[in-house]
């Protein structure tokens, strides 16, 4: 079975700059999240999508973050425009169904604001 | 969901069991308790998870107080590869993952 699929790996930019990540989930999960985890924390919540509604986005900085999963399979994360603080690794996670089930993590996308 | 309290660290002897407590005291009669870990530059990793009593699979066991205010999660002879840092969350009916410190178990040669 594939595990959650996420791109780029690793992504450099300047401040104010954007930049968008991607995630496949695995086949068949109707539940996707994803999460920011700054150096030296756990992963934060920033969004959960049951197919393709937003269930959960209560920690998303909506005035620069976006994320949609329009065809409720794999989503996409914006960050627009980009601040020094966003640097951090933006991990995908999935699940069959919403709560409670265990998640599956992708590798998640290093990003670098300079 | 549950506050969960971990050690922020612990070491182990390379193929001794490793024993990493968590205290779960407000945790309400069916709230689970997760545990997953995260090693070096990768994404978390599901270990187990149980409600009350205890459960073994292929890479941990996971020992609940009948109370249910603590739990132990056991690698019952731990490898450099098991070098990590550990998750205990309980997550309620939400599902809502909420990672604190956790501990960072280092497994020495």
């Amino acid at each position: 079975e594939a595990g959650v699929a996420q791109s780029p790996r690793y992504k450099i930019i300047e401040k104010r700059q954007s930049v968008a990540f991607w995630c496949n989930p695995i086949s068949g999960h109707a539940t996707l999240y994803w999460y920011q985890q700054i150096l030296g924390q756990g992963p934060k919540l920033l969004i959960q999508f049951q197919n393709n509604g937003v269930v959960d986005d209560s920690q998303l900085p909506k005035d620069r973050f976006s994320a949609e999963r329009l065809k409720g399979v794999d989503s996409t994360l914006k960050i627009q425009p980009a601040k020094l603080e966003d640097s951090a690794v933006y991990l995908c996670a999935s699940s069959l169904s919403a709560t409670p089930e265990t998640q599956y993590f992708g590798p998640g996308t290093r990003l670098l604001v300079l | 969901d549950a506050k969960t309290t971990q050690p922020p660290s612990m070491d182990c002897a390379e193929g001794r069991a490793a024993n990493l407590p968590c205290n779960h005291s407000t945790i309400s009669g069916n709230e689970y308790v997760y545990w997953y870990r995260q090693i070096h530059s990768q994404g978390p990793q599901y270990i187990i998870h149980g409600l009350k009593n205890n459960e073994t699979n292929e890479m941990a066991s996971l020992i609940i107080t009948e109370d249910r205010k603590s739990s132990t999660l056991i690698l019952p002879h731990a490898t450099l590869r098991d070098t990590a840092v550990y998750y205990c969350i309980a997550p309620g009916n939400t599902g809502k993952l909420i990672f604190g410190q956790g501990t960072t178990l280092q497994v020495k040669p």
